[in-house]
C-alpha cells in the first residue's frame, strides 16, 4: 500500500459526459501528478500540482482540468468524454516539488475509466 | 525533449534465468533515473533509482547502473522468480525538464 488512495476504483460513462476522479496524496506529500496510461500511449504525464498551484503540464488535454485543495487532495475533471479517453488514469504523491528531480513518486491504484 | 526508450516485450523467462531490460534515454543536463515496477491490478512502484553517472541502483536482487557515456540504464537480475512477473518501466526526471519522462513498458513474464 502506497499511501496515495483514488477514488472511485471503476468508472463507466457515455460519450459527451463529465467525470471527476479524485486523489488523497500520502500523508505530508505537497506534490500530486497525474498520469493516463494506455494501451497504445503508454504511461503519459498529464500535470503537476504543488501544494495548491499548478506547478508542470504534460500532454494533458483542454477537456481536461485539475486542482489541488488547501488539504492537499487533488482532482482531474474530464470533460466532453471520447471512446479514446478509455484509459487507466494514476495519481501519484511526492513530498517535495519539481526542483526535487530524485524524489520518488508514490503511485495509487488507479482510476479505469471506460466511455462508452 | 526528453525520452526513454525501452526494449520491446513481453520478455519471457524461465525461472531462474539471468534478465536484462535494456534502457535509453535523450535528455539535456543531468536526470536522475529510476526503475518502476508495475504488477497486474496495481499502481506502480519505485524498484531502484541513480541520481547521479556511475551510481548504482539496487533492490530485491535487481541492479541498474547509470551510464552516462551510453545514456544507459539496463536492469538486470540474476535469477528470476515467478513472482518478478510484472511490467518494468524506466524513467527520468531532471533533464531538459521536471517533467517525468516514462517509457513504454516491458512486460516480464516468468515460467516455473
Amino acid at each position: 500500500d502506497s499511501g496515495v488512495t483514488q477514488t472511485p476504483k471503476h468508472l463507466i460513462t457515455a460519450t459527451g459526459q463529465r467525470v471527476t476522479l479524485r486523489c488523497s496524496p500520502r500523508s505530508g506529500d505537497l506534490s500530486v501528478y497525474w498520469y493516463q496510461q494506455s494501451l497504445d500511449q503508454g504511461l503519459q504525464f498529464l500535470i503537476q500540482y504543488y501544494n495548491g498551484e499548478e506547478r508542470a503540464k504534460g500532454n494533458i488535454l483542454e477537456r481536461f482540468s485539475a486542482q489541488q485543495f488547501p488539504d492537499l487532495h487533488s482532482e482531474l475533471n474530464l470533460s466532453s468524454l471520447e471512446l479514446g479517453d478509455s484509459a487507466l488514469y494514476f495519481c501519484a504523491s511526492s513530498v517535495a516539488g519539481e526542483t526535487s528531480s530524485y524524489n520518488e513518486q508514490f503511485f495509487g491504484p488507479g482510476t479505469r475509466l471506460t466511455v462508452l | 525533449g526528453d525520452s526513454v526508450t525501452q526494449m520491446e516485450g513481453p520478455v519471457t523467462l524461465s525461472e531462474e534465468a539471468f534478465l536484462t531490460i535494456n534502457c535509453t534515454y535523450t535528455a539535456t543536463g543531468y536526470p536522475s533515473l529510476f526503475w518502476y515496477v508495475q504488477y497486474p491490478g496495481e499502481g506502480l512502484q519505485l524498484l531502484l533509482k541513480a541520481t547521479k553517472a556511475d551510481d548504482k541502483g539496487s533492490n530485491k536482487g535487481f541492479e541498474a547502473t547509470y551510464r552516462k557515456e551510453t545514456t544507459s540504464f539496463h536492469l538486470e537480475k540474476g535469477s528470476v522468480q515467478v513472482s518478478d512477473s510484472a511490467v518494468y518501466f524506466c524513467a527520468l526526471r531532471g533533464g531538459g525538464s521536471y517533467i517525468p519522462t516514462f517509457g513504454r513498458g516491458t512486460s516480464l513474464i516468468v515460467h516455473p
